[in-house]
Order: C-alpha cells, then structure tokens, then sequence
C-alpha cells in the first residue's frame, strides 16, 4: 500500500536554480529514503535519515525529516541537467529491510539547460 | 560487485505462456525483493525473502510465482498472467542487518508486456 505522497508532482526549473520536492507519510517509521529513478529503469539510493535525525547533508543534497508532521524534504542545490528523473521517497517501518519499502508518488523533476 | 542484475531487459509474453524474470547479486544481501511498478506510479512490494525464505507476500495473485534457489538469486515465475500485470518489475537487495539502517539496490529491471 502507498504511504508516502510527493508534492510536487512535477517541477520544471532552470538549470542552477534548487529544486524541493516533499513527502508526507502516514505511519510510524525507523528511517525514510529517497530514491531516484531515470527513465523509468532501476532505482538509485540517494540518502537514507533516521526517525530521530532532523537534518541530513550529502553534497547537493539537503534532507530534512519532521516525524510530529510525518512529513520530508529534499533539496537539490545548484541542480544540473543530470538531475532530470524522478524522485520518490519511501519509508522503512522496521529498519532491517525485513517489511520492504512502501514508495510516495514521487516527483517528476525536468531542469532545463 | 555492487551491481543487482536483472534478465531479461524486455520480455512480451501471451497470457497462457509461462516464463520467468531472473534476478542475481553478489554483494552478499540476505534480502531480496520483488517490486511492481505501473507507469507513472511509484514501485509497489510484491514478495520479500529474507535469508532465502518468503517472509512478505504482499496479498499477490497465485499467477505470480516466486522462488529463491539461494543467496544470490531470486525468480519471479510468471503463469496465465492478464494484460493489466503488464509493467516494469524491479528486483532489489539489501545487507537485512536487524540492528542497521539498510539501503536497497535495485536492478534495472524486466519491462514485461502481457498480450
């Protein structure tokens, strides 16, 4: 079943400009990720943030983490036209792998040279 | 090898063929997954194996068979599928350490169209 929800659904920016996508989710959690994925092939880990993590870095990227509203975000800084794909969020109950992951919509990001 | 491989890229089969999707890593994981993704939507969880047993079955039809012969591999076998199971059906593994945060690795995965 579907947990997390992205907002925006699709985002178009100027190449240099800081793209930021959230996610909302439902139920408790032991970490969420965000994944993205070209074209519609396999799925590449970006960050993983803990449920008692507010802030996470890695390079361009900035994640963010509320568990009170149930809710992320990601920031792409200075994007490139590399960064166009999706981005999905997922969330991880147990931490193990043991449940899987449930996915949000994901968002449809295009960065225009 | 931090690779998850995934055969074949492309398959089209009749609703009364059998085939099977084939997924292999060697990164060492004790956890696999088959995930099932629609156009335009995010990947859902069909089956979770972990340490080569089936510990998720996420409710999924009969007509989807999954198999794990061993560490390294996992199956998906497919019979009397309809025209609506036609999607990209992605394998993934991850280290399954109960104690760790526990990235996946995701394959390219097999877009499958049901005639």
């Amino acid at each position: 079943s579907q947990q997390g929800e992205e907002d925006p659904q699709a985002l178009s920016i100027q190449e240099g400009e800081n793209a930021t996508m959230n996610c909302s989710y439902k139920t408790s959690i032991n970490n969420l990720q965000w994944y993205r994925q070209n074209s519609g092939r396999g799925l590449v880990h970006l960050i993983l943030i803990r449920s008692n993590e507010r802030e996470k870095h890695s390079g361009r990227l900035r994640v963010t983490l509320d568990t009170s509203k149930k809710s992320s975000s990601l920031l792409i800084t200075a994007s490139r036209a590399a960064d166009t794909a999706s981005y999905f969020c997922a969330t991880d109950r147990s931490g193990g792998g043991a449940d899987g992951l449930t996915f949000g919509k994901g968002t449809h990001l295009i960065i225009q040279p | 090898d931090t690779e998850v491989t995934q055969t074949p890229k492309h398959l089209v089969m009749g609703m009364t063929n059998k085939k099977s999707l084939k997924c292999e890593q060697h990164m060492g994981h004790r956890a696999m997954y088959w995930y099932k993704q629609k156009a335009k939507k995010p990947p859902e969880l069909m089956f979770v194996y972990s340490y080569e047993k089936l510990s998720i079955n996420e409710s999924v039809p009969s007509r989807f068979s999954p198999e794990c012969p061993n560490s390294s591999l996992l199956n998906l076998h497919l019979h009397a599928l309809q025209p609506e199971d036609s999607a990209l059906y992605l394998c993934a593994s991850s280290p399954f350490q109960r104690s760790s945060y526990n990235e996946q690795f995701f394959g390219p995965g097999t877009r499958l169209t049901v005639l």
